[in-house]
């Protein structure tokens, strides 16, 4: 069964260090999102590509945090440098590009990050 | 603004009882969607229900079954005969269209769901 793909499953990190996420959707879809979910919360979106293009980074801390898509395949967050409130569980999803209709996300296992 | 609401944070029942899960979300489209996700302790979120604005039909999968009701502007969830397996946060969201012609997902904040053996 197609899955989204994310490495690593955890990272501890110092402050002021630089930390690096990679995802890799499920094949054939076009649009990738990267969400952040603090603990006891609901997940919230950092950006959003459809293919290689971002269409959505309006929440995405850009001092600090990048993000990119450059074959509109596989992507990276990257966070630098790290803070102590970036401790988080980030989340990848990818879905099918339908026109209008709107399929579902579907997320991979995440990355648990803290910031020591 | 879009907004979805989960106002249990947590409920407990114990094995084979039912539960709902109440989800009420504000919009001003038309045309929206509406998903139910499950996080169990590994992380991942299970999609596990899309239904459209437009199709107000209410669904049952198994033990599951979704009541969506526009006029009060919610999609509850019921698990029928709970078991422990079910324990897990559960999440409700709402997808629009936004400006670029994509669709942006708004979670809620989740209902942890803890079901007794």
């Amino acid at each position: 069964e197609a899955e989204v793909a994310q490495s690593p499953r955890y990272k501890i990190t110092e402050k002021s260090q630089a930390v690096a996420f990679w995802c890799d959707p499920i094949s054939g879809h076009a649009t990738l999102y990267w969400y952040r979910q603090i603990l006891g919360q609901g997940p919230e979106l950092l950006v959003q590509f459809q293919d290689e293009s971002v269409v959505d980074d309006s929440q995405l801390p850009k001092d600090r945090f990048s993000a990119e898509r450059l074959k509109g395949v596989d992507s990276t967050l990257k966070i630098q440098p790290a803070e102590l409130g970036d401790s988080a569980m980030y989340l990848c999803a990818s879905s099918l590009r339908t026109g209008r209709l709107n399929t579902e996300a579907f997320f991979g296992q995440g990355t648990r990050l803290t910031v020591v | 603004a879009q907004k979805v609401t989960q106002a249990q944070t947590e409920i407990s029942v114990v094995e084979k009882e039912d539960v709902t899960l109440d989800c009420v979300y504000e919009t001003r489209d038309t045309t929206y969607y509406l998903f139910w996700y499950k996080q169990p302790p590994s992380g991942e979120l299970v999609f596990l229900i899309r239904r459209n604005s437009f199709d107000e039909q209410n669904e049952i999968s198994g033990r599951y079954s979704w009541n969506f009701q526009k006029s009060t502007s919610s999609f509850n969830f019921t698990i029928t005969a709970s078991q422990v397996v079910d324990s897990a946060v559960y999440f409700c969201a709402l997808s629009e269209v936004t400006t670029s012609g994509t669709y942006k997902y708004i979670f809620g904040t989740g209902t942890r769901l803890k079901v007794l053996a």
